[in-house]
């Protein structure tokens, strides 16, 4: 298996950009989780996705933030318009239909604004 | 909510060494999980670990749930064990992270 997978590995943009990251799960999870990383709030969950509808999103920071699952294997979270203060890594992970409660990350997407 | 706490905070070690990394947490909690952050930031499962003791290698961590602590133990430490432990606890369907643990193996 290829494990969880997101694109771009990197991504450099201006302040005031929409900023779209992507994720694709391991085949056969129904759980789909977004974090973010930041050295002064360390892994915070944004939100997660169970069967592709969206259980919790009270950790998405504002309104600038949405993120959508429309199928079983992709999602994106988008951040328009992208300030300074969003730049961090962001990781998705998936959780196994069988296995409840492991989670198993992808490699993150590393965002600096400009 | 749920508080996490990791200690200690920084480890520096020399290979060979062994060393103990501990998980407290504030309340009850379903399940609790162990990660390994490396020098490249990818995380990387360790261990699910709801109550125990389990052992990969040269890793092996004990969950205490009654008493609401976990401990990771690494011993015969290498440089590749360099990085950040985590231990995440579940609270329903929701990961809480601790602010980790940064170990350093030197050669």
């Amino acid at each position: 298996d290829a494990g969880v997978i997101q694109s771009p590995r990197h991504e450099v943009t201006e302040m005031g950009q929409e900023v779209t990251l992507r994720c694709k799960p391991i085949s056969g999870h129904n759980s789909l989780f977004w974090y973010r990383q930041t050295m002064m709030r360390g892994l915070e969950l944004l939100i997660y996705f169970n069967n592709n509808v969206p259980i919790d999103d009270s950790g998405m920071p504002e309104d600038r933030f949405s993120a959508k699952m429309p199928n079983a294997s992709f999602s994106t979270l988008k951040i328009q318009p992208s300030e300074p203060r969003d730049s961090a890594v962001y990781f998705c992970a998936s959780r196994p239909r069988q296995i409840q409660e492991t989670q198993y990350f992808g490699p993150g997407t590393r965002l600096l604004v400009l | 909510g749920i508080q996490v706490e990791q200690s200690p905070p920084d480890l520096i070690l020399q290979e060979g060494a062994n060393s103990t990394l501990r998980c407290n947490f504030s309340d009850s909690v379903n399940n609790l999980q162990w990660f390994h952050q490396n020098p490249w930031g990818q995380l990387i499962n360790l261990f699910y670990i709801p109550s125990g003791t389990k052992q990969n290698g040269r890793l092996s961590a004990t969950t205490v749930a009654t008493e609401r602590y976990s401990l990771l133990y690494i011993s015969s430490s290498q440089t590749t064990d360099s990085g950040v432990y985590f231990c995440a606890a579940y609270n329903t369907d929701k990961l809480i992270f601790g602010t980790g643990t940064r170990l350093q193996v030197f050669p």
